[in-house]
């Protein structure tokens, strides 16, 4: 079974440009989340998607946003791009198995991006 | 109440010693207490979870131990080897339920663990 995969696995932009990163989650999982990780800190909770729905999202500003979409792939659209914005970019999936129940997330490797 | 609380920020272990890493958190309505293993420039990838009902899983040479009363868990690795150097975060969460709004895995900050040859 493949696992998550994130692309472009790297990317480089200048200050004020626009990035676009991609998720494609595990076969059958329909939520996706999105983790920012700065060099050397830890997880900061970005966005999360399910069944084509943003259901929750962290305190970032409204320059990131992204959408899901049919197949559940997913993508990060970050806009007018700042210095400090260069991270890691992490896409998370789980299978939600309805009523109430435990989320285990599974991760791809990352988008590093880079903003000059 | 939604923090994670994780110690030590780094840690280096002799091979062959026990690594042990703490968490703490406050929110009582947790259940699923899940640990990740970081290695540089990868996505994490869940090593072990434990659930409140049980004091202590264990898989191969990692084990979590549980406290409920303390609102505590840990990791701890035996035989610590080169390999296992990499950067743990400890989670957790409740229960996600169907239409959830605002559901959210809560991560400690990390350790750095190094395993010295």
């Amino acid at each position: 079974e493949a696992g998550v995969t994130q692309s472009p696995t790297h990317l480089i932009k200048t200050r004020g440009q626009q990035a676009t990163l991609r998720c494609s989650p595990i076969s059958g999982h329909t939520s996706v989340y999105w983790y920012q990780q700065a060099l050397g800190l830890g997880l900061q909770f970005l966005l999360w998607y399910d069944e084509g729905e943003e259901r929750n999202r962290g305190n970032f500003p409204p320059r990131f946003s992204g959408r899901q979409f049919p197949n559940y792939s997913s993508e990060l659209n970050v806009n007018a791009l700042e210095l400090e914005d260069s991270a890691l970019y992490l896409c998370a999936s789980s299978l939600f198995m309805g009523g109430s129940s435990t989320d285990t997330q599974y991760f791809g490797p990352g988008t590093r991006l880079t903003v000059l | 109440q939604q923090q994670v609380k994780q110690s030590p920020q780094s840690l280096i272990v002799q091979k062959g010693g026990i690594s042990i890493i703490n968490c703490a958190y406050e929110n009582t309505a947790f259940d699923y207490f899940p640990w990740y293993q970081q290695f540089p420039g990868k996505g994490p990838a869940l090593l072990i979870a434990i659930r409140p009902d049980v004091s202590e899983k264990k898989e191969g040479r990692f084990t979590i131990s549980f406290n409920k009363s303390a609102k505590q868990f840990s990791l701890h690795i035996m035989d610590s080897q080169p390999g296992d150097s990499a950067t743990y975060f400890c989670a957790a969460s409740r229960r996600r339920n169907s239409g959830d709004s605002n559901y959210q895995l809560i991560w400690g900050a990390g350790t750095k663990l190094i395993i010295k040859p």
